[in-house]
C-alpha cells in the first residue's frame, strides 16, 4: 500500500497570504496525484488531478506541482472560502490512498 | 448536472448489517465506474470500494474485505453497499463518488454522504 503523508497537519494563514501544502508518497506515483478540499458538512471537492491540472471551476490562484514522490498544493492568495481541510490522493496503485490532510485555518 | 444522493445510514449495533444506497442522476450512470469513500469522525478520507461500470471488476480496501459488498443496478441508476459484521471502527460518513472516465481513479463528483454509527 502506498502511504501518503501530508504536512503540516495545520497551517495558520492570514487572508491574502500564500499557503503551501506538501504531500509525500512512500513510493513513486508518477503524476497520478489529486488534491481535494473538504469543509464540514460538505462533499469533498476535486481541486487538482494529474498533479497539476485544475479541475473545472477551480480558480487560477490554486496550483499543483510535483511528480514521483513529492507534491505541493499552493493557494497564492487565501480567500475566506479557502479555509478548509485539504487532502491528497494517489491513484497510481490499488488500494487508492489519501493523505491524512492539512487543515488551513485563519491566523 | 451530476447529482449523487446517499441514503440508508443509521445507528446500528456492533455485528449488525446495513445497506447503503446512492441514487445517481445527471449523467449516464451505466458508463461510469463508482466508488464508496468514508470519513470517520475527526479522521481523514478512506477509499473502501470500487465497481466498474458493468460490475465486472470490483475492489475493496483490506479494512472492509469480506464484510462489505458493493453492487449496482444500472437500470435504476443506483449504487449499493451491503455492510455486514459492522464494527465500531466502521462509524463514518459514507460517500459515493464517480470517476471521470474508465481507468482514471480520482474522484470528480461526490454526494453529501450518509452517516453510519456503530454503537451499542
Amino acid at each position: 500500500e502506498i502511504v501518503m503523508t501530508q504536512s503540516p497537519a495545520t497551517l495558520s494563514v492570514s487572508p491574502g497570504e500564500r499557503a503551501t501544502l506538501s504531500c509525500r508518497a512512500s513510493q513513486s506515483v508518477g503524476s497520478n496525484l489529486a488534491w481535494y478540499q473538504k469543509k464540514p458538512g460538505q462533499a469533498p471537492r476535486l481541486l487538482i488531478y494529474g498533479a497539476s491540472t485544475r479541475a473545472t471551476g477551480i480558480p487560477a490562484r490554486v496550483s499543483g506541482t510535483g511528480s514521483g514522490t513529492d507534491f505541493t498544493l499552493t493557494i497564492s492568495s487565501l480567500h475566506s472560502e479557502d479555509f478548509a481541510v485539504y487532502y491528497c490522493q494517489q491513484y497510481d496503485n490499488w488500494p487508492l490512498t489519501f493523505g491524512g490532510g492539512t487543515k488551513v485555518d485563519i491566523k | 448536472e451530476v447529482q449523487l444522493v446517499e441514503s440508508g445510514g443509521d445507528l446500528i449495533q456492533p455485528g449488525g448489517s446495513l445497506r447503503l444506497s446512492c441514487a445517481a442522476s445527471g449523467f449516464t450512470f451505466s458508463s461510469y465506474a463508482m466508488n464508496w469513500v468514508r470519513q470517520a469522525p475527526g479522521k481523514g478520507l478512506e477509499w473502501i470500494s470500487y465497481i466498474s461500470n458493468v460490475g465486472s471488476t470490483i475492489y475493496y480496501a483490506d479494512s472492509v474485505k469480506g464484510r462489505f459488498t458493493i453492487s449496482r443496478d444500472n437500470a435504476e441508476n443506483s449504487l449499493y453497499l451491503q455492510m455486514n459484521s459492522l464494527r465500531a471502527e466502521d462509524t463514518a460518513v459514507y460517500y459515493c463518488a464517480t470517476l471521470p472516465r474508465n481507468w482514471v481513479f480520482y474522484f470528480d463528483s461526490w454526494g453529501l454522504g450518509t452517516l453510519v454509527t456503530v454503537s451499542s
